[in-house]
């Protein structure tokens, strides 16, 4: 299994928009409707913003999104907020032979 | 809410093993809806999925750590263990555990202890 591709870094000014991409393949990203993406501040455990594609757990808020076309799923922060600013992993199911992958992370910076 | 909580040894020496507890609390690790997990991340570095097991036992391994890692669940206990042999020092990361769904939810990480740093060094 191999990671999936994310940009190492993100930033928009607060009130934009700022969407994070996130590549794999047609085996894990693009063979199932799976994929999740996780925020991570510095020094705190990942916590579940997306899954299943576009589905946001309760709490979440609805500035989150989430989307997916071919072997690219993407997240897309509106309305940027300075508490967002953080790391951002997406993660997918990659077969039921295998466990989840992950992306790189992408850095977000709200300027 | 369930939460889970990492306890274990901070600082393990070269070619030890790295042993580390997830302690369940507000809820059953026999849960038949979660399946929980190791997930590492090192020092200024990414997620690594370590492995995971269902409350019957049944485990999932890295490829990679195959080798050297057992996963364990005691159900009496509520908690589930992590065992990774032979360590070095590229194995120094943050250590979390988490519950997630299983095949029917895409593996969806939905609960996520505080983590703990397992340093390797002699």
């Amino acid at each position: 299994q191999s990671a999936l591709t994310q940009p190492p870094s993100a930033s928009g000014s607060p009130g934009q928009s700022v969407t994070i991409s996130c590549t794999g393949t047609s085996s894990d990203v693009g063979g199932y409707n799976y994929v999740s993406w996780y925020q991570q501040h510095p020094g705190k455990a990942p916590k579940l913003m997306i899954y299943e594609v576009n589905k946001r757990p309760s709490g979440v808020p609805d500035r989150f999104s989430g989307s997916k076309s071919g072997n690219t799923a993407s997240l897309t922060v509106s309305g940027l907020q300075a508490e967002d600013e953080a790391d951002y992993y997406c993660s997918s199911y990659a077969g039921s032979n295998n466990l989840g992958v992950f992306g790189g992370g992408t850095k977000l910076t709200v300027l | 809410q369930l939460q889970l909580q990492e306890s274990g040894p901070g600082l393990v020496k070269p070619s030890e093993t790295l042993s580390l507890t997830c302690t369940g609390s507000g809820g059953s690790i026999s849960s038949s809806t979660y399946y929980w997990g190791w997930i590492r991340q090192p020092p200024g570095k990414g997620l690594e999925w370590i492995g995971s097991i269902y409350y019957t036992g049944s485990t999932y391994y890295n490829p990679s750590l195959k080798s050297r890692i057992t996963i364990s669940v005691d159900t009496s206990q509520n908690q589930f263990s992590l065992r990774l042999s032979s360590v070095t020092a590229t194995d120094t990361a943050v250590y979390y555990c988490a519950g997630h769904g299983g095949f029917s939810s895409g593996w969806t990480l939905d609960y996520w202890g505080q983590g703990t740093l397992v340093t390797v060094s002699s």
